[in-house]
C-alpha cells in the first residue's frame, strides 16, 4: 500500500509563471489536506479538501492559490503567478476519516521561486 | 491568534540517555493533541493523538502525557538510540476546526552514538 504521493519533489519556477503540485492520497483515502512550511516556520494549515469538494480554505491565501480534488485522480495545489514569497516546502496529508484523524504525510514538495 | 510553543528548539544527547520535550498549547476549546516524528528527508509520522486530559500513551521506548486544563504535553524517550534522531512535532487541534492542526516549530532531537 503505497504511502501519500508528491510530485515533484523539488520544483523551480520564475517569478509569474504557474505551480502546480500533485498528491496523489493513500489507497481508500478521501480527505486530503495541504500544509505549507514556509523558512524557519512550523508547518501552516492551508486547505482541507474531501472529494469534489473544499470542506475548509481557512489557511489559503486569498489570491493566486486554489485547490481541488477531483473524483478520479490527484489533489492539485495551484499557484498562479508565483512571487518570491511563494518559496516553501508544500507537504500534503491524507486520512480516511475526517479532520485529520490518523493523517499521513506526503514527502511533499520543495517550491523555490526565482 | 493560537500558538503553539514547543521546547527546547533542539536538543543533543548520548545514546542510552532519557529524554523529554515540551508541548505548550492554548488550554481552552482543546480537541486533541497530535505527536509527528521527523525524519529529515522523510514524510512525518504519526506518533500519538491524544484526546482526553490526564491521557498517557506509548509505543515502545516513546511515550506521552497529556494536561488539557493547563495545556502542556511531555514527550519522553527512554534510552535514547540515534536512530531518534528527527524532529518532534506536536500539533494542536480546536474544537471545530475541520482539517487544521496548529503545528510548533518542533524539537530536533539529535542522539550521539
Amino acid at each position: 500500500n503505497a504511502g501519500v504521493m508528491q510530485n515533484p519533489r523539488h520544483l523551480v519556477r520564475r517569478r509569474g509563471q504557474e505551480a502546480r503540485l500533485r498528491c496523489s492520497p493513500m489507497k481508500g483515502h478521501s480527505h486530503v489536506y495541504w500544509y505549507r512550511q514556509l523558512p524557519e516556520e512550523g508547518l501552516k494549515f492551508m486547505v482541507y479538501l474531501q472529494k469534489e469538494n473544499i470542506i475548509d480554505e481557512s489557511g489559503m491565501p486569498k489570491e493566486r492559490f486554489s485547490a481541488e480534488f477531483p473524483k478520479e485522480g490527484p489533489s492539485i495545489l495551484r499557484i498562479q503567478q508565483v512571487v518570491r514569497g511563494d518559496s516553501a516546502a508544500y507537504f500534503c496529508a491524507s486520512s480516511g476519516r475526517p479532520l485529520m484523524t490518523e493523517a499521513f504525510f506526503g514527502q511533499g514538495t520543495r517550491l523555490t521561486v526565482v | 491568534i493560537l500558538n503553539v510553543e514547543q521546547s527546547p528548539q533542539s536538543l543533543h544527547v548520548q545514546e542510552g540517555d532519557s529524554t523529554n520535550f515540551t508541548c505548550s498549547f492554548p488550554s481552552s476549546n482543546f480537541y486533541a493533541l497530535h505527536w509527528y516524528r521527523w525524519e529529515t528527508a522523510k514524510s512525518p509520522e504519526a506518533l500519538f493523538v491524544m484526546t482526553l486530559n490526564g491521557d498517557e500513551k506509548k509505543k515502545g521506548r516513546i511515550s506521552a502525557t497529556l494536561n488539557t486544563k493547563e495545556g502542556y504535553s511531555y514527550l519522553y524517550i527512554k534510552g535514547s538510540q540515534p536512530e531518534d534522531s528527527a524532529t518532534y512535532l506536536c500539533a494542536f487541534k480546536p474544537i471545530g476546526s475541520q482539517g487544521n492542526l496548529i503545528f510548533g516549530k518542533g524539537t530536533k532531537l539529535s542522539v550521539k552514538p
